[in-house]
C-alpha cells in the first residue's frame, strides 16, 4: 500500500532534549516536505527536499533541521525543542509540483 | 512571494445545501492552486487542483473549484454537501517556477447538519 509513514504519533516531550520524528514513504516520490498545524494558521511549510541531498527552507524553518540521505526517508530533527514547537507535524511527499501530496497521519508534539 | 487567504474561517450549512468556500491568492508569477480536505484526526486528501487550461476543475466528491486571474481568487463549491463533508478543507498556492515551496491558507471548518 503507497503510504508516508510517520513515527511517533504522539511525543510529550521536556525543553532541551533533542529529538527526531521520522518520515519515510514507499512510493519512490521525489519531493518530501514537513509542515506544522496550529489552530487559525493553517499548514506552515517548515522545509522540503526535491531529493536527496536537496534540502531548502520554507516558512518557518526556525529550531529545526533535516536530512535526507534516501529518497524514501527524511526526518525531522529538533535540536533544542522549545514549548513554542508544541504542534501538530504533517509528513508528505509527491512526485513532482502538479502532484497531489501524500499525507502522514501526522505527530502530535507537545514540548514542556 | 505567493499567500493565500482563506475568507472564511468557519462555514456552517445545511445537509443539502450548497456551499461555497473562498479563496483568494497573491503572486506575481503563474501558480498552481489545490484544494485539501482534512478529516478530524487525518492527514489531508487533495480535493482538486489548478495547473494550467480549463479555468473550472471539477475534483472528488462533487466538489469544483474556478479560477479566475482577475480576481486571483480559486472559490471552491459544491451544490449539495452532505453530512459526511464535515471537514476542514485548506486551499494552497505554490508558484510553477519554485512549486516546491507551498502556502496553505489559514482552513474553513465546514460544519453541515441536518
Amino acid at each position: 500500500e503507497a503510504q508516508v509513514t510517520q513515527n511517533p504519533r504522539y511525543l510529550i516531550t521536556v525543553t532541551g532534549k533533542k529529538l527526531t520524528v521520522t518520515c519515510s514513504q514507499n512510493m519512490n516520490h521525489e519531493y518530501m516536505s514537513w509542515y506544522r498545524q496550529d489552530p487559525g494558521l493553517g499548514l506552515r511549510q517548515i522545509y522540503y527536499s526535491m531529493n536527496v541531498e536537496a534540502t531548502d527552507k520554507g516558512d518557518v524553518p526556525e529550531g529545526y533541521k533535516v536530512s535526507r540521505k534516501e529518497k524514501r526517508n527524511f526526518p525531522l530533527i529538533l535540536e533544542s525543542p522549545s514549548p513554542n514547537q508544541t504542534s501538530l507535524y504533517f509528513c508528505a511527499s509527491s512526485s513532482t509540483g502538479s502532484s497531489p501530496l501524500h499525507f502522514g497521519n501526522g505527530t502530535r508534539l507537545t514540548v514542556t | 512571494a505567493q499567500s493565500v487567504t482563506q475568507l472564511d474561517s468557519q462555514v456552517p450549512v445545511f445537509e443539502e445545501a450548497p456551499v461555497e468556500l473562498r479563496c483568494n491568492y497573491s503572486s506575481s508569477v503563474s501558480v498552481y492552486l489545490f484544494w485539501y480536505v482534512q478529516y478530524p484526526n487525518q492527514g489531508l486528501q487533495l480535493l482538486l487542483k489548478y495547473l494550467s487550461g480549463s479555468t473550472l476543475v471539477k475534483g472528488i466528491n462533487g466538489f469544483e473549484a474556478e479560477f479566475n486571474k482577475s480576481q486571483t481568487s480559486f472559490h471552491l463549491r459544491k451544490p449539495s454537501v452532505h453530512i459526511s463533508d464535515t471537514a476542514e478543507y485548506f486551499c494552497a498556492v505554490s508558484e510553477s517556477d519554485s512549486w516546491g515551496k507551498l502556502q496553505f491558507g489559514a482552513g474553513t471548518q465546514v460544519v453541515v447538519t441536518p
